[in-house]
């Protein structure tokens, strides 16, 4: 297995523009979830789904801030517009079993100038 | 609400000697608790999970505690190596659902030759 893929890795772009974020989670699991981390604020649960239904969005800091998963295998995290306070590393997780392991990708390094 | 702390202050250990290093969590009594190592650049990878009614896990050269009463975890790694030099978290489900994770800020640990 290839284990939790994100793309882009890097993701530089100026303020106000539109930012995707991608995660193809590993397959059988049932969990995924998007995390934040910021060396102020450490690792931050933004949003996670079960069996592809949006369970706890309580992290996402903004109305700018949506997360879709269509399908079992794909999810986008999504700034619009995005805004200089929103660099961080942003890591997409997978988990599958009853105590929910994480399996982190290997996380996008956004940057808003 | 449910609060984690680690150790903030970096943790330098000589080779060969045992690293300790403690989380402990406040306004909740989780039912399992999992600590992770992260290297700079890369997602946290999960390393060990202790249930509520275990006292003790190991993983080769890798023991965790599970202190209730106390509520607090220590996590030992044993005749340490330069490659251990990572950051470390721990992290808890969360008292809302057992499929939410709550990380805490983790602990650099350095091991000087």
């Amino acid at each position: 297995d290839a284990g939790v893929i994100q793309s882009p890795r890097h993701e530089v772009t100026e303020m106000g523009q539109e930012v995707t974020l991608r995660c193809k989670p590993i397959s059988g699991h049932n969990s995924l979830f998007w995390y934040r981390q910021t060396m102020m604020r450490g690792l931050e649960l933004l949003i996670y789904f079960n069996n592809n239904v949006p369970i706890d969005d309580s992290g996402m800091p903004e109305d700018r801030f949506s997360a879709k998963m269509p399908n079992a295998s794909f999810s986008t995290l999504k700034i619009q517009p995005s805004e200089p306070r929103d660099s961080a590393v942003y890591f997409c997780a997978s988990g599958g079993t009853v105590y929910n392991e994480q399996f982190f990708g290997p996380g996008t390094r956004l940057t808003v100038l | 609400s449910q609060k984690i702390e680690q150790n903030s202050e970096a943790l330098n250990i000589q080779e060969g000697k045992t690293a300790t290093l403690t989380c402990n969590y406040t306004n909740y009594s989780p039912a399992y608790l999992q600590w992770y190592r992260q290297d700079p650049g890369r997602g946290p990878v999960f390393l060990l999970l202790i249930r509520e009614n275990e006292k003790e896990k190991r993983k080769e050269r890798l023991k965790v505690t599970f202190d209730t009463t106390l509520k607090q975890s220590l996590f030992h790694i044993t005749a340490s190596q330069p490659a251990d030099s990572a950051t470390y978290l721990c992290a808890l489900d969360g008292d809302s659902s057992a499929s939410k994770i709550i990380f805490g800020s983790g602990t650099r640990l350095s091991i000087r030759p």
